[in-house]
């Protein structure tokens, strides 16, 4: 089965530390990739897409994503983190743009302290 | 413009228990899904409706039913919970079966005793 796997569960930084969150997928040809964000007592948002084109796509907020497909990687970076970033991030993948519902990864919990 | 609405936000049942959750989206979407979130496992689909008139199985479906009313409504009932049912459903939807963004309601949360 297709599947969407994040390296870290949870995360803690000081503020202005860079940020790199790893995704990686398994292979099925085609894929869409998005990473949601969840602030605390809130909705997924988007965060950001990559649907084709350059791999380094840029989000919301300074975020930042870089396909590497020989990789099977979408990994999210931020260089430097505020304490407003502290949420719950998922990586989602969408295999053949056809049918196919969004998969999501676990998720990672990112905890951002002064 | 509401976007995605579930009701209840909030809800306590006991074992056995049936209940129905509503989504209603006002974007004229096409797609509408129901995902699971539980602690460490993120979100898991549920059932899912490409279009008005079909339904189609996630990946944990067993313990629900679903019924993709009109093209605005797409309802999930528990007819009869279980406690391994507690958790937070999340409704979402968009406009083109496939790679298209999600956009999410606010979530409701459901505790079974």
């Amino acid at each position: 089965a297709q599947s969407v796997s994040q390296h870290n569960h949870h995360v803690i930084l000081s503020e202005a530390a860079s940020l790199e969150l790893g995704c990686n997928y398994s292979y099925g040809g085609t894929v869409n990739l998005f990473w949601y964000v969840q602030y605390p007592g809130q909705h997924l948002q988007l965060l950001l897409k990559y649907f084709s084109g350059d791999p380094l796509v840029k989000g919301i907020k300074g975020f930042e994503a870089e396909f590497i497909k020989s990789k099977f990687s979408f990994n999210l970076r931020k260089p430097s983190v505020q304490w407003s970033d502290t949420a719950e991030y998922f990586c989602a993948v969408n295999w053949g743009g056809g049918n196919t519902p969004l998969v999501f990864g676990k998720g990672t919990r990112l905890s951002v302290i002064a | 413009n509401a976007g995605v609405t579930q009701t209840p936000k909030f809800q306590v049942l006991k074992t056995g228990q049936s209940m129905t959750l509503q989504c209603a989206q006002d974007m004229n979407h096409n797609s509408m899904y129901w995902y699971r979130q539980d602690p460490g496992m993120g979100l898991r689909l549920i059932y899912y409706s490409a279009s008005e008139g079909t339904t189609d199985k996630g990946e944990v479906p067993n313990g629900y039913n679903v019924s993709r009313l009109n093209k605005r409504e797409f309802s999930l009932r528990l007819e009869s919970a279980a406690p391994s049912q507690t958790s937070v459903y999340f409704c979402a939807s968009h406009r083109f079966s496939g790679a298209n963004v999600l956009t999410f309601g606010a979530g409701s949360r459901l505790t079974v005793l």
